[in-house]
């Protein structure tokens, strides 16, 4: 069964400073993964995802996120804050297409001014 | 705009009781998935449906169901309701086959009182 674990369920950094947030996976299969964002009251966006192609993705919004076999990682990164960064996010995988989704628990990132 | 719509935004209803929520997916989106969120479980996938059958299910309750109708749109259906189904509940869709990201609804926040 796939599983997927994001350290610190809460993140607060500077605005200005790098934002990183963590995400590990397990998956018996190599999977697909995603960074959705979650703003307060909303549905889930769609940062960026990894599909096998290039291990560093880059998505929306200037967040990076490198997909990293050997440590099962897949954390998620931008050099810069900025206020409206503040909001939930959570890694998510799936292992193929078409499958259910399996989320981690998330992590709310502050951004302090 | 993610282009798949959920309503009613926001449900209000007593124990015992019976709702249904409603799910337009994107156009020509195949495959719709369901989640549970609430703060101590996170995001539960409840079922998947592509192209009117049922694909996949996760931790969904008896007294859930859901179903996907001829046009795509979806229903889920909670009966017997209880305190601790108070959450909120998001669609989603893609196109089931080739995509990989899913496309999220705004969710439908359900309180039982």
């Amino acid at each position: 069964a796939q599983s997927v674990t994001q350290l610190g369920s809460h993140v607060s950094v500077s605005e200005g400073a790098l934002v990183l947030l963590r995400c590990n996976y397990s998956s018996s299969v190599p999977p697909y993964l995603f960074w959705y964002v979650q703003y307060p009251n909303q549905g889930l966006q769609l940062l960026l995802k990894y599909t096998s192609a290039a291990t560093l993705v880059k998505g929306i919004n200037g967040f990076e996120a490198e997909f990293k076999k050997s440590e099962t990682s897949f954390h998620l990164t931008k050099p810069s804050a900025h206020m409206s960064d503040a909001a939930e996010y959570f890694c998510a995988v799936s292992r193929n297409y078409g499958q259910n989704f399996v989320f981690g628990p998330g992590t709310r990132l502050s951004v302090l001014p | 705009d993610s282009g798949v719509t959920q309503t009613p935004k926001h449900l209000i209803t007593a124990t015992g009781q019976r709702v249904t929520l409603r799910c337009s997916p994107r156009s020509g989106d195949l495959s719709v998935y369901w989640y549970q969120q609430s703060l101590d479980q996170g995001l539960q996938f409840l079922i998947q449906y592509y192209n009117g059958e049922e694909r996949a299910k996760g931790n969904i309750l008896e007294r859930f169901s859901a179903q996907q109708f001829p046009d795509l749109h979806s229903e889920l259906n909670l009966s017997s309701l209880e305190l601790g189904d108070s959450a909120l509940y998001f669609c989603a869709s893609n196109g089931g086959q080739m995509d990989t990201e899913a496309f999220f609804g705004q969710g439908t926040r359900l309180t039982v009182v």
